[in-house]
C-alpha cells in the first residue's frame, strides 16, 4: 500500500522568505509520481508540481521546487520568495504507475506573515 | 471551458435522508474519482471510474454508491446518510495518463444533522 507522511505542524513563514514542506512516502514499486497540492482557505484543490521516479531532474514550476531524494524516499517542496496568497494547506501525493488512484498526505499548513 | 463541476455546492440532510452528488467534467477525461475530506485527514478515495460504465471501491466505499452512465458525469449517492457523512466531498477527473495531475471541482459541502 502507499503511504503519504506529513508531519510538519503548522508553519509561519516571513513574507520573502523560502519554506520548505517535508513529504516522505513509502512503496515497493520502483514507478510512481508524485504531486503537491495547494488548497487556500476557498477551499479548491490547486495543482502546483509533479515528479516522476524516473526524472533525472528535481522539478520546478515558477516558484516552486521540488528537492527529490529518492534513496530517502523524500518529495519535499520548496517555496521560493514567499507571498501572502501563499498561505494554505499543501497536500503531497503519489500514485503508483498503472495504478489509477492517488494517495494523499495529511497536509502542511502554511501562513505566510507580512 | 467549465473544467470540473460539482452540484450542489452545500446541502443540510437529516439522518435517513438520501441524496445524490453530481459531478460533470467537460474536458473528455476517462478517470472520474470522489474523495471526502475531513479535518486533520487529507483527502480520502470513495469510489472512482476508469470509464464510462465502470466504477471501482476505493478507500472509503462503505454507506456510498457510485454511477457512470455518460463520460463526463460521475454521481455520487448517499442512501441513508448518518453524521459520520458530514464532509466535504471533492470530484476529480483526468486523461488515461499517469503522469497528468488530476483536476477538482470546487467541493460539496455536506452536513448531516
Amino acid at each position: 500500500a502507499q503511504k503519504i507522511t506529513q508531519t510538519q505542524p503548522g508553519m509561519f513563514v516571513q513574507e520573502k522568505e523560502a519554506v520548505t514542506l517535508d513529504c516522505t512516502y513509502d512503496t515497493s514499486d520502483p514507478s510512481y509520481g508524485l504531486f503537491w497540492y495547494k488548497q487556500p482557505s476557498s477551499g479548491e484543490m490547486i495543482f502546483l508540481i509533479y515528479q516522476g521516479s524516473y526524472d533525472q531532474q528535481n522539478a520546478t514550476e515558477g516558484r516552486y521546487s521540488l528537492n527529490f531524494q529518492k534513496a530517502r524516499k523524500s518529495a519535499n517542496l520548496v517555496i521560493s520568495a514567499s507571498q501572502l496568497g501563499d498561505s494554505a494547506m499543501y497536500f503531497c501525493a503519489m500514485t503508483r504507475y498503472g495504478n489509477n488512484r492517488l494517495a494523499f498526505g495529511k497536509g502542511n499548513q502554511v501562513v505566510v506573515i507580512p | 471551458n467549465a473544467g470540473v463541476t460539482q452540484t450542489p455546492k452545500f446541502r443540510v440532510l437529516k439522518t435517513g435522508q438520501s441524496m445524490t452528488l453530481l459531478c460533470a467534467q467537460d474536458m473528455n477525461h476517462e478517470y472520474m474519482y470522489w474523495y471526502r475530506q475531513d479535518p486533520g485527514m487529507g483527502l480520502r478515495l470513495i469510489h472512482y471510474s476508469v470509464g464510462e460504465g465502470t466504477t471501482a471501491k476505493g478507500e472509503v466505499p462503505d454507506g456510498y454508491n457510485v454511477s457512470r452512465l455518460k463520460k463526463q458525469n460521475f454521481l455520487l449517492g448517499l442512501e441513508s446518510a448518518a453524521p459520520s457523512q458530514t464532509s466535504v466531498y471533492f470530484c476529480a477527473s483526468r486523461t488515461g495518463r499517469t503522469q497528468e495531475t488530476q483536476y477538482f471541482g470546487p467541493g460539496t459541502r455536506l452536513l448531516v444533522l
